[in-house]
């Protein structure tokens, strides 16, 4: 099984600043099947990027994503007020699929 | 546009069973995989498995085998995940969520709270 950790933790930034979120597998993605996917309170996980780089379907471009073998990065360039939520890794080259822990992004 | 729609929350008894339904629209449905992930409060989301829709093929995670059920009804475009033996551990948000081959979960259910509770 992949292990995903994320870091930092929490990320405390405020508007305008910029955000890296680290994702650290415990052995090579394959074909770069990396998701990140944002989720906010009490709802359900939104898809922001996959195959590490690629934005999904409007996505804004001030996100981004970067990275290939164990270790990837999303990059938000500048918060927006409702960029604040937890934000997830997830790789699904193979299985059992498996998501990192989370790194919470909250106004500083 | 795609939607998910999954049954509401629902309370069981430690040992019980429960059901939980994920109704798709506006794509075909048998064109893409259905996958299920939970949520326990305060952690990390946890793929739990998914079913092949288009020829019913299924895969578990090994920590669910045994326990877990996926199934799918085409003519309902309906999927439904049963989940056995539960224990309080299992008190979670459960999603259903869409892949298609090579791709990540595009689109999730709203998700359905299960609460384990004697």
């Amino acid at each position: 099984e992949i292990v995903l950790t994320q870091s930092p933790g929490t990320l405390s930034l405020s508007l305008g600043e910029r955000a890296t979120l680290s994702c650290r597998a415990s052995q090579s993605v394959s074909s770069s099947f990396l998701a990140w996917y944002q989720q906010k309170p009490g709802q359900a996980p939104r898809l922001l990027i996959y195959g590490a780089s690629s934005r999904a379907t409007g996505i804004p471009d001030r996100f981004s994503g970067s990275g290939s073998g164990t270790d990837f990065t999303l990059t938000i360039s500048r918060l927006e007020p409702e960029d604040f939520a937890v934000y997830y890794c997830q790789q699904y080259g193979s299985s059992p699929w498996t998501f990192g822990q989370g790194t919470k992004v909250e106004i500083k | 546009q795609v939607h998910l729609v999954q049954s509401g929350a629902d309370v069981k008894k430690p040992g019980a069973s429960v059901k939980v339904s994920c109704k798709a629209s506006g794509y075909t449905f048998t064109n893409y995989a259905l996958h299920w992930v939970r949520q326990a409060p305060g952690q990390r989301l946890e793929w739990m498995g998914w079913i092949s829709v288009g020829n019913d093929n299924t895969k578990y995670s090994q920590k669910f085998q045994g326990r877990v059920t996926i199934t799918r009804d085409t003519s309902a475009s309906t999927a439904y995940m049963e989940l056995s033996s539960l224990r309080s551990e299992d008190t979670a948000v459960y999603y259903c969520a869409r892949v298609g081959l090579g791709e990540p979960m595009d689109y999730w259910g709203q998700g359905t709270l299960v609460t384990v509770s004697s």
